[in-house]
């Protein structure tokens, strides 16, 4: 019972290099979302995915690019790393479009370090 | 903006001691309340989810309430242990979610 897999666990990057971390998720749910977990910041949302096709951006998309490849996966791409952008990263996913009886599963997280 | 807050941010008890977290948010008009359970280094467990039609939602030596007319929720954890230490994290949403930043809970054998 895989739950939410995320990719890689570790990252470090220099400053101006681009990565992609995955997420995959193997419960069939529908709404995927990725969020970062910064201290004293609790946990903002980048990008969510309502459906499969179908992106939004959240409260701090700005440096950040988002793909549903399809109903399993969604992956956050990184074009330009910056400083700014070290931050543990948690995908996490819930059955519904609508999370109104659903909770949030999430994946263990890829702590990426941009120097 | 939606705010939820979590006050304290650290919180240190002896094991066996009843304690309650605290959770509150700008907004009434709430969908729904998640509790998260956090240990360092790994992703967010759910604890408990209140619909917001619900006062309360209860699961074990855990319950939560949802008083939405004052803004607040809390997780009542009852004869704590110390394997109940972690982050614990109130989320507020509907098609999003927005987090507090937690209260790290140790409890002391």
């Amino acid at each position: 019972n895989a739950g939410v897999t995320q990719t890689p666990k570790f990252q470090v990057l220099k400053t101006g290099q681009s990565m992609t971390l995955q997420c995959a998720q193997d419960m069939n749910h529908n709404s995927m979302y990725w969020y970062r977990q910064d201290p004293g910041m609790g946990l903002r949302l980048i990008y969510y995915s309502a459906s499969e096709g179908t992106t939004d951006k959240g409260e701090v998309p700005n440096g950040y690019n988002v793909s549903r490849l399809n109903k399993r996966e969604f992956s956050l791409r990184l074009e330009s790393a910056a400083p700014s952008q070290t931050s543990v990263y948690f995908c996490a996913s819930t059955p519904d479009r609508v999370i109104y009886n659903s909770p949030l599963h999430f994946g263990n997280g890829t702590r990426l370090t941009v120097t | 903006k939606q705010e939820v807050t979590q006050i304290p941010a650290a919180l240190s008890v002896p094991e066996g001691e009843n304690l309650v977290l605290n959770c509150s948010f700008t907004d009434s008009a709430i969908y729904n309340l998640q509790w998260f359970r956090q240990d360092p280094g790994k992703g967010l467990t759910s604890l408990l989810l209140i619909q917001s039609s619900q006062r309360e939602q209860t699961s074990g030596r855990l319950n939560a309430s949802l008083d939405k007319s004052s803004g607040r929720s809390t997780l009542y954890i009852a004869a704590s242990q110390p394997g109940d230490s972690a982050t614990y994290l109130c989320g507020r949403g509907y098609q999003k979610v927005t987090f507090g930043t937690g209260t790290k809970l140790q409890v002391i054998p």
